[in-house]
């Protein structure tokens, strides 16, 4: 069966600090991959999504970044943190020709 | 303009009564519509997909109907229990982007 994780579960990083949350799926091959943000009390934000390994589609424009380096592998980084950037972020997944979304347990960063 | 409303925003409800959550969409052409149970603190999970030529589908306690015609999708929640309380997400053809959905509290 397959099977998302994401790590870590909770980080507590100073403004300016870098950014570094890790996302695999194991199972499946070739999944299509995606980095959601959500803000207390609001709906989910797509921030990145990927159909291959080094292809990005960005959805929003600002200090985050991801990476595909493998094909179960998602990376979402930044190089300086800002308050902003506080938020419980999601890791999710689904298969070409299959819209169902799979989640993964979320990352929950507080940027002081 | 947003192509999928979702409506009431939030609602409250005491524990054991029935419910009715709301979901407009103007997508076109439409393949399925979804719905999904995001719990506080935890990814959305998918509770029925519709497609097409179904008007009706039942998991548990939950009953989603759609109407093609009207571009109209329900979820309907029976017998509430506390753990019903979650946010209420309708996807229509397999968007990646999800609305802020319905809130839905279950208060005892």
């Amino acid at each position: 069966s397959q099977t998302i994780h994401q790590w870590p579960a909770t980080l507590v990083q100073p403004v300016g600090s870098p950014l570094s949350l890790e996302c695999t799926v194991e199972g499946t091959s070739n999944p299509n991959l995606y980095w959601y943000r959500q803000a207390a009390g609001r709906g989910l934000q797509l921030l990145f999504y990927s159909v291959g390994i080094g292809q990005i589609s960005s959805e929003v424009p600002q200090n985050l970044s991801a990476s595909r380096p493998q094909d179960r592998q998602f990376i979402l980084s930044s190089k300086k943190l800002l308050l902003s950037d506080s938020g419980f972020y999601l890791c999710a997944w689904n298969s070409v020709g299959n819209g169902e979304l799979f989640f993964g347990e979320g990352s929950r960063l507080t940027v002081l | 303009k947003n192509q999928v409303e979702q409506s009431p925003q939030s609602l409250i409800i005491l524990e054991g009564k029935n419910c009715t959550l709301q979901c407009n969409y103007t997508v076109s052409p439409f393949s399925n519509l979804r719905w999904y149970k995001q719990d506080t603190g935890r990814g959305p999970v998918s509770l029925t997909i519709m497609t097409f030529s179904e008007n009706t589908k039942s998991n548990g306690r939950y009953t989603a109907t759609l109407d093609a015609d009207t571009k109209q999708s329900s979820l309907h929640i029976t017998a509430s229990q506390l753990s019903d309380s979650a946010s209420y997400i309708c996807v229509v053809r397999n968007d990646m982007r999800f609305g802020a959905g319905t809130r839905l509290t279950v208060k005892p």
